[in-house]
């Protein structure tokens, strides 16, 4: 267990739907992270937030948002789902915002399917 | 555009040999790298990290090896064991603020017996 709780671990939609995938970082940590992982893809950097404020984007589309609330969970949420946002979603959490040796402790995943 | 990227994208090794996994990466501006394992279903796994002012870290296994001159990233895995079949990602760090880690796309490693 890493500490990084994500929630739910398989979720299974239509196109045109929208979700909510919800990340509960490490105790500690104050920035959380989403990255998207689609089938033999690598890892790619969504968004981040650092204490409750984005700190930086990635390549998210206008249908995603995100938002990380006062107790430091963070939600993404994904709308007018299409086949293609079919993938692994992580949230990955680490200690601090700013630049240096900040390594990423990420969560299982929540896997989504768009049918 | 600038990315991460690795040499190969599978690699076989046997059982008891030795693994060495590379990455080259474009940004000369990154500082800080981190390599991770991800089994299957599972999320990435922390191995190892180095920073730019560093050409070689070693772990329990594990080394990891920089070179700024050609922007070059090596993990190499002693003693391959049948645990270490996984996929493995290089990441490096970017940008002013936080952790903007690049991931590159990945390197299947499997271990045959």
């Amino acid at each position: 267990d890493s500490g990084v709780t994500q929630t739910p671990k398989h979720l299974i939609t239509a196109t045109g739907q929208r979700v909510t995938l919800r990340c509960s970082p490490r105790s500690g940590d104050l920035s959380v992270y989403w990255y998207q992982q689609s089938l033999d893809q690598g890892l790619q950097f969504l968004i981040q937030y650092y204490n409750g404020e984005e700190r930086a984007k990635g390549n998210i589309l206008e249908r995603f948002s995100a938002q990380q609330f006062p107790d430091l969970h963070s939600e993404l949420n994904l709308s007018s789902l299409e086949l293609g946002d079919s993938a692994l979603y992580f949230c990955a959490s680490s200690p601090a915002g700013g630049s240096g040796a900040n390594v990423l402790t990420f969560g299982a995943g929540s896997r989504l399917t768009v049918l | 555009g600038e990315s991460v990227g690795l040499h190969l994208p599978t690699l076989s090794v046997q059982e008891g040999d030795n693994s060495i996994i590379n990455c080259a990466y474009s940004n000369s501006a990154s500082d800080y790298f981190i390599w991770y394992k991800q089994e299957s279903g599972k999320g990435p796994q922390f191995i190892i990290d180095i920073r730019s002012n560093m050409d070689k870290r070693q772990g329990q296994r594990v080394t990891v090896l920089l070179n700024k001159t050609v922007k070059h990233l090596s993990l190499q895995i002693a003693a391959t064991q049948p645990g270490d079949s996984a996929v493995y990602f290089c990441a490096e760090s970017r940008g002013n603020y936080g952790q903007n880690f690049v991931f590159g796309p990945g390197t299947r490693l499997s271990v045959l017996p």
